[in-house]
């Protein structure tokens, strides 16, 4: 199994939800990322997981609050939005944190704060 | 001055031509070199990883790296209408780095 396996792939919520996206691999590897893509825009990163503890928060903002169940799983909580965090979230994997081999993107989940 | 800079698109070519993408650096410490693409509404795919100057075939993908002159390179012959997509350079500094992306440039190839 090569894959990053995201959902939903599509999700619309209001401002006052609470929803959670889901990450998960089986590749064994131990670096687990989120990242947020806007249209015509590279991703930036938000949150890196390594040997499932924090070791990277971008500043994101407290509305996201990531989580690590196990070394397989990656999920990022939503809460209290705003329609400027409407976007792509992207789910990614490595080897270890940094590893260039294998650093594997899902397909992600399109995002919509309406 | 960004890190990473890459030629601004679109690109558009017909079917069979050599396609030529390339970034340039500005940090010699980036020791990894990938190439990504990018299908809309997909997340992106790694194509080519290098970490060395040098080419590195795969394919109709070749991806070339020039450490001295910090200037990076993805060939794509023959291209076909499925390569139309965006292409991302990335690159690593090393381990408990972060992936540092070029803004990427978007590829149509006509039929």
């Amino acid at each position: 199994d090569t894959e990053v396996t995201q959902t939903p792939k599509h999700l619309v919520m209001g401002m006052t939800n609470k929803k959670s996206l889901k990450c998960e691999q089986h590749m064994g590897h131990r670096a687990m990322y989120w990242y947020k893509q806007k249209a015509k825009k590279p991703p930036e990163l938000m949150f890196v997981y390594s040997y499932e503890k924090l070791s990277i928060n971008e500043s994101v903002p407290s509305r996201f609050s990531p989580e690590c169940p196990n070394s397989s799983l990656l999920n990022l909580h939503l809460h209290a939005l705003q329609p400027e965090d409407s976007a792509l979230y992207l789910c990614a994997s490595s080897q270890g944190e940094g590893a260039p081999y294998g650093y594997t993107f899902g397909s992600g989940t399109r995002l919509t704060v309406v | 001055q960004k890190e990473v800079e890459q030629d601004p698109g679109p690109l558009s070519v017909p079917e069979g031509a050599i396609v030529s993408l390339n970034c340039t650096y500005s940090n010699s410490a980036f020791q990894y070199f990938m190439w990504y693409r990018q299908y809309s509404r997909k997340g992106p795919e790694l194509l080519m990883y290098t970490y060395s100057s040098g080419n590195k075939e795969d394919g109709r993908f070749t991806a070339q790296v020039d450490k001295s002159s910090k200037y990076i390179s993805l060939f794509i012959r023959d291209s076909q209408p499925s390569d139309s997509a965006t292409y991302l350079c990335a690159m690593l500094r090393g381990a408990n780095s972060k992936l540092t992306f070029g803004k990427g440039i978007t590829l149509s190839v006509r039929p």
